[in-house]
């Protein structure tokens, strides 16, 4: 059974609407959770952290958390075309003195004019 | 300031080449992290630096042998790879602060291609 679990997508949008971005994890334990965006080729680029129960906004991204379902997602409003990217969710347990990522699949995300 | 360098951004090398790349942070991050990255597939971890020592390691095939000679710098050393060796090597670094706020930031990575 795999740790962090996404729907690879792609998810497709138009330019304007929501996106919602889901993520489920196996851990109980898990502590923090991540949002990366990475455009193909490039690296991982932090879009959101979050660690207790509830939303998290940050200008058009809302980070959503749920510890009793195990269960994190981001939404991104006024979706643009420059969205167009895949989406790791990462979850950690945070232990041992290093902080330990495990990376869902990614859901390549694509918003179209 | 979340930069973390690397270098070099491309790297080609054969199977009896040594090589090594570099990564470097001067966020006073006291955690280090080597990352393997397939076409289509998330990073997967390789090596982890806390506080200058090294502190995991993911079973991680001898021909890659991890470095950490300062708090700032992370070398990841590379003899006789194989051409499934070819993939992104993404650095991370991330404070060690308070336990439950401690984020990883990656470097722009290395495209390493093995002939």
């Amino acid at each position: 059974q795999k740790e962090v679990e996404q729907n690879s997508g792609p998810l497709s949008v138009p330019e304007g609407a929501i996106a919602s971005l889901n993520c489920t994890y196996s851990d109980r334990g898990s502590q923090s959770f991540f949002w990366y965006r990475q455009y193909s080729g490039k690296s991982p680029e932090l879009i959101m952290s979050i660690y207790s129960n509830g939303d998290k906004e940050d200008g058009r991204f809302t980070a959503q958390l749920n510890k009793a379902s195990q269960y994190v997602s981001l939404l991104i409003r006024d979706s643009q075309p420059s969205d167009s990217a895949t989406y790791l969710c990462a979850v950690s347990p945070f232990s041992g003195g290093y902080n330990k990522l495990i990376f869902g699949a990614g859901t390549r995300l694509a918003v179209h004019p | 300031d979340t930069e973390v360098t690397q270098t070099p951004k491309h790297l080609v090398m054969g199977m009896t080449n040594k090589k090594s790349l570099k990564c470097e942070q001067h966020m006073g991050h006291r955690a280090m992290y080597w990352y393997k990255q397939k076409a289509k597939k998330p990073p997967e971890l390789m090596f982890v630096y806390s506080y200058e020592k090294l502190s995991i390691n993911e079973s991680v095939p001898s021909r890659f042998s991890p470095e950490c000679p300062n708090s700032s710098l992370l070398n990841l050393h590379l003899h006789a790879l194989q051409p499934e060796d070819s993939a992104l090597y993404l650095c991370a670094s991330s404070p060690l602060g308070l336990a439950e706020t401690d984020t990883q930031y990656f470097g722009p990575g290395t495209r390493l291609t093995v002939l």
